[in-house]
């Protein structure tokens, strides 16, 4: 079954950068990318980019461009999201989760999630 | 980007009831809608996509229609485990969007 498991919280300082793993099985890894979604305490979903596991192609949303970088490791089925310059307001859970990528595909299955919390 | 709007932003209903949440897009987005359900401390979960096709394994009380800029998410008959968290969500663009969420509470 395909499953995405994600790495463990995370606390981090003001400035200071996280890198969040998604490790999916179950399916081909490089026939889906992968998007990256984040919720801040009590708000709603907002979508942070999407990266091909075939090309590395990549597409950012906007607000986060020049902060975020989406690898993959094909070794290992594994994707990655790093965040930058933290700022308080990236305390989130931050969701992967499996897409294709083509127009009108959804985004299909998700990881359980990963807290990072950002304190000084 | 596209701007996507629900309402309500939250709903009481009572068990059986017939519920219906709506999504509108800011332009055209054709059929290319999608809807998941999320509980909390849970991960969202598919539950309809290209705006009225059932995701495998969820209940056919959901259901899901509309194209274009106005789209609809119907529950046909609440079960307790319906109350949860409605998100609409685009797919037409590359850069995808959400709704706000209709949170959907016991009455």
């Amino acid at each position: 079954q395909v499953q995405l498991v994600q790495s463990g919280a995370e606390v981090k300082k003001p400035g200071a950068s996280v890198k969040v793993s998604c490790k999916a099985s179950g399916y081909t890894f490089t026939s889906y990318g992968i998007s990256w979604v984040r919720q801040a305490p009590g708000q709603g979903l907002e979508w942070m980019g999407w990266i091909s596991t075939y090309n590395v192609n990549t597409n950012y949303a906007q607000k986060l461009q020049g902060r975020v970088t989406m690898t993959t490791d094909t070794s290992t089925s594994t994707a990655y999201m790093e965040l930058r310059s933290l700022r308080s307001y990236d305390t989130a859970v931050y969701y992967c989760a499996r897409d294709l990528g083509v127009r009108g595909y959804p985004l299909d299955y998700w990881g359980q999630g990963t807290l990072v919390t950002v304190s000084s | 980007d596209i701007q996507m709007t629900q309402s309500p932003s939250s709903l009481s209903a009572s068990v059986g009831d017939r519920v219906t949440i709506t999504c509108r897009a800011s332009q055209s987005i054709s059929s290319y809608l999608n809807w998941y359900q999320q509980k909390p401390g849970k991960a969202p979960k598919l539950l309809i996509y290209a705006a009225s096709s059932l995701q495998s394994g969820v209940p056919s009380r959901f259901s899901g229609s509309g194209s274009g800029t106005d789209f609809t998410l119907t529950i046909s008959s609440l079960q307790p485990e319906d109350f949860a968290t409605y998100y609409c969500q685009q797919s037409y663009s590359p850069l995808y969007t959400f709704g706000q969420g209709t949170k959907l509470e016991i009455k």
